[in-house]
């Protein structure tokens, strides 16, 4: 089954602790993206990477870093200088050569981090 | 002023009934639109895709783009409870990056 897997699904966070949410994705897709949905609003992109060992800050980067060692793999650190940190947190992947369905982004299912 | 307006609602209707779900934009660089539905707690899952102007059917779900407008909506025929979800739209000019409005939180009641 081809898709996007996150973990962990709960996360929670001590203050002044830095946390990692997981992203895979069996898609062959070059990009990725993170993204965070607070109650009510939209997707805010925080970071994106259309290749391996490059990526882009999004409208949101402060407080978050990202790496993309792996064409599969798109892993997110949250670390404690994100004040606000608790929120859903979605995972993306899209292709270019995908001809049928361009620019389209695929969701993965998300982890809600908590701060305790 | 956001590049994408949505009526967050929450949006409560009978089953059976017509829906119309609508965006604006501000952006006329944007060309890629798309409608995504998110059930409560998941991610969201891709419904309609609609390059340039025009309009898109699939089933009950018909997307239509009125670029002079700025506008865009989606219509759901003869809706039934399984489609209560937050319906997001969508869109791009390109380079892959996505703007998304703020949802519209939908309720089909039996």
């Amino acid at each position: 089954d081809g898709g996007i897997t996150q973990s962990p699904k709960y996360l929670f966070r001590k203050e002044g602790q830095n946390v990692t949410l997981s992203c895979e994705q069996n898609l062959n897709h070059d990009a990725m993206y993170w993204y965070r949905q607070d109650p009510g609003q939209g997707l805010r992109l925080i970071y994106y990477s259309q290749i391996v060992n490059d990526f882009q800050k999004g409208d949101i980067a402060e407080g978050y870093s990202v790496s993309r060692e792996k064409k599969e793999s798109f892993p997110l650190t949250v670390t404690s200088a994100q004040k606000n940190p608790t929120a859903f947190y979605l995972c993306a992947s899209s292709s270019p050569s995908d001809s049928l369905v361009l620019e389209t982004q695929y969701f993965g299912p998300g982890t809600r981090l908590l701060v305790l | 002023q956001k590049e994408v307006e949505q009526d967050p609602g929450p949006l409560s209707v009978p089953e059976g009934a017509i829906v119309s779900l609508n965006c604006t934009y501000s952006n006329s660089a944007f060309q890629y639109f798309m409608w995504y539905r998110q059930y409560s707690r998941k991610g969201p899952e891709l419904l309609m895709y609609t390059y340039s102007s025009g309009n898109k059917e699939d089933g009950r779900f018909t997307a239509q783009v009125d670029k002079s407008s700025k506008y865009i909506s989606l219509f759901i025929r003869d809706s039934q409870p399984s489609d209560s979800a937050t319906y997001l739209c969508a869109m791009s000019a390109g380079a892959q990056k996505l703007v998304f409005g703020q949802g519209t939180r939908l309720t089909i009641n039996p």
